[in-house]
């Protein structure tokens, strides 16, 4: 069973520029969950869907983050316009039961 | 306000011995504690959970033990080999629902000598 995907692995961009992120969750997973982690510090939800519906979006930035997932499957992450303080690891996981099981991430760099 | 908090930052044992990962808490609706491994260039993975009905559980060379009085977990890995030598963090959620937020600790970086 392919697990998480998440591409890319690694982005360097410059401030104010935009970026996007892609998630494909395991199969059949309707939960779906982005998180960011910072260096030396565990990961902090962003915003979980349920299908298509994001039922917690309360930690996310929302003057420059938006999320998306359209069909309830694939998700896209966006940050327009990146900042320095957005260089971070993001994390993507997907459920169906207890368990969550993570991708690899995407390590951003602002510079 | 960290609510999931791993305080020591790093951890080194001789392989064989055993190793004992400490979590404290500070939010008593927790109810549902989970601990992740981490290696580098790798999303967490899934290692051991428990409940709060429970103050044990065991899954081969992990053991995971909850005082909720005190608010604290543990993680203890016997016999520690090489291949252990990950970012363990500990998670706690509130079980309102079972895909509901977790709260991950920092992180606790584990190195067993060979």
């Amino acid at each position: 069973e392919a697990g998480v995907v998440q591409s890319p692995r690694y982005k360097i961009i410059e401030k104010k520029q935009p970026v996007a992120f892609w998630c494909n969750p395991i199969s059949g997973h309707n939960t779906l969950y982005w998180y960011r982690q910072n260096l030396g510090q565990g990961p902090e939800l962003l915003i979980r869907y349920e299908n298509e519906e994001a039922v917690d979006d309360s930690q996310l930035p929302k003057d420059r983050f938006s999320a998306e997932r359209l069909k309830g499957v694939d998700s896209t992450l966006k940050i327009q316009p990146a900042e320095l303080g957005d260089s971070a690891v993001y994390l993507c996981a997907s459920s169906f039961d207890n368990e969550q099981f993570f991708g690899p991430g995407t390590r951003l760099t602002v510079l | 306000d960290q609510q999931v908090k791993q305080n020591s930052p790093s951890l080194s044992v001789q392989e064989g011995r055993i190793s004992i990962l400490n979590c404290d808490y500070t939010n008593s609706m927790f109810d549902y504690f989970l601990w992740y491994k981490k290696y580098p260039a790798e999303g967490p993975t899934f290692l051991i959970s428990i409940s709060s009905i429970k103050d044990k559980n065991e899954d081969g060379r992990f053991t995971v033990f909850l005082n909720k009085s005190a608010k604290h977990l543990s993680l203890h890995i016997v016999p520690s080999q090489p291949g252990d030598s990950a970012v363990y963090f500990c998670a706690a959620r509130i079980s309102s629902g079972a895909n509901s937020k977790l709260t991950f600790g920092k992180g606790i970086t584990l190195s067993v000598r060979p």
